[in-house]
Parts: structure tokens; sequence; C-alpha cells
């Protein structure tokens, strides 16, 4: 149990374009979502939390005009990334944390979108 | 402020050795912590988890790791490695927010 999953798996898009990446939690509904970066060989660095049907939370120095986040459901969260450039260029992951029961301080993570700006 | 350093960048052992992996955190209240391991490309998978209670606990694949309030400390360890074990390992403190920040990794070879 406890699924997440995301899509896409990776993505190549050109710069200027906006990407939209799908953050599912499969078999358990999530009233809390986050997100993550992660550059090549270093951490994951939370870029917002996002809460069904109220406006995402974001971390500091991350630009909410640029990382649009939407989380319409309990089971859908979705990170567009508009007008990406290169440097946009990162390993994304999703987590979840299940709504109340006794796993609701945890966390379950997608296989994470590799997004690749040229 | 939450922070959490893992001071070994990467650690190389030999498969069936001991391992230890060591995780150091600032936070201001009773913290959650976790370790997580990650394979290339992949997402992370959760090895262990302290809430509260027994500061030894158990994890998945033979893991274990202590809590340390003193040291504030909650290291990783493992009696005997395999090689598949081979991975980036992270660290990570949550907050009564549930918002994880994590370590920068630690990680590990296996050697024949």
């Amino acid at each position: 149990g406890a699924v997440v999953s995301q899509h896409p798996s990776w993505v190549i898009c050109k710069s200027g374009t906006s990407v939209k990446i799908e953050c599912r939690s499969l078999d358990f509904q999530a009233t809390t979502m986050f997100w993550y970066r992660q550059f090549p060989k270093q951490s994951l660095m939370l870029m917002a939390t996002s809460n069904e049907g109220s406006k995402a939370t974001y971390e500091q120095g991350v630009e909410k005009d640029k990382f649009l986040i939407n989380h319409a459901s309990l089971t859908l969260s979705t990170l567009t990334v508009t007008s990406a450039h290169p440097e946009d260029s990162s390993f994304y992951i999703c987590s979840a944390s299940p709504a109340g029961g006794p796993r609701v301080n945890e966390q379950y993570f997608g296989p994470g979108t590799r997004l690749t700006v040229t | 402020a939450q922070s959490v350093t893992q001071p070994d960048i990467h650690i190389t052992v030999s498969e069936g050795a001991s391992l230890e992996l060591r995780c150091n955190y600032s936070y201001g209240a009773t913290p959650y912590l976790f370790w997580y391991v990650q394979s290339p490309g992949q997402g992370l998978q959760l090895l262990l988890k302290y809430f509260s209670g027994d500061t030894l606990v158990q994890g998945i694949k033979g893991f274990e790791a202590e809590f340390k309030r003193s040291q504030s400390s909650f290291n990783l360890r493992k009696p005997s490695v395999h090689w598949s074990d081979a991975a980036e390992y992270f660290c990570a403190v949550g907050t009564t927010g549930n918002q994880f920040y994590f370590g920068t990794g630690t990680s590990l070879t296996v050697i024949p």
C-alpha cells in the first residue's frame, strides 16, 4: 500500500515552453503533497507544500509564478514548470502524506520525473 | 531552523562488513526522523523511522538506527553489508507541519 506515481517519468522540452508533472496517490487519500527538486548527486530540496483545495506554500527562494502547483483533489497534485529554461533541468520528486490515521506524519515518495530543458 | 547533517559524503565498505552512516539534526522540537535509500534514477524507499518510544528502531533489509537525543543523532547501522546495499542514503527530519528536510546524502559503495 501507499503507492505514489508520477507522470511522466522523464520529459525533454524546449526552452520557453511549459511542462506539467502529475503526482498521484494510488491507494490512499492525501491532503498534503510535497514537491522536491534534486540536482545530480545532491540532496532533495523541498520546493513547496501543497494542500488540497488551497494555495501551495513555497519555500524561500522558490518562484511561485514559475513553479505552479495545483492540488485539485485528494489524490492528485500537479507541478507546472512555466517558461522552462535549461537551469530548470532537474529531477523532480513528489511525495504524499495520508489524510489521517497512523501514517499521517509519513511521506510516500513518487519515483521522480527527470526534466531536461534544451 | 531545522537542518540535517550527514558528515560522510561517500563511504566504501567490503561486502560482509558492518556499516554505520552518521546523521545529526537540528530541530527545536521533538523530531520525527527517517532514513531513506535511493538507487540511481529512482525515488526514495523508506528504511525506517523514529517517532517516539524505543530509541533503537528496526527497519527493512536488516537496517537499524538509534536515536540519541543528547547527541542529536540518528545513525544508521547494518551488521553485514550486501552488494545490493550500494546506493545513496538520506537522513531526514520531519517537522510538526509534516515538512521533511533532508541531509546531503551518503553514497555507499560495496566492494567484493
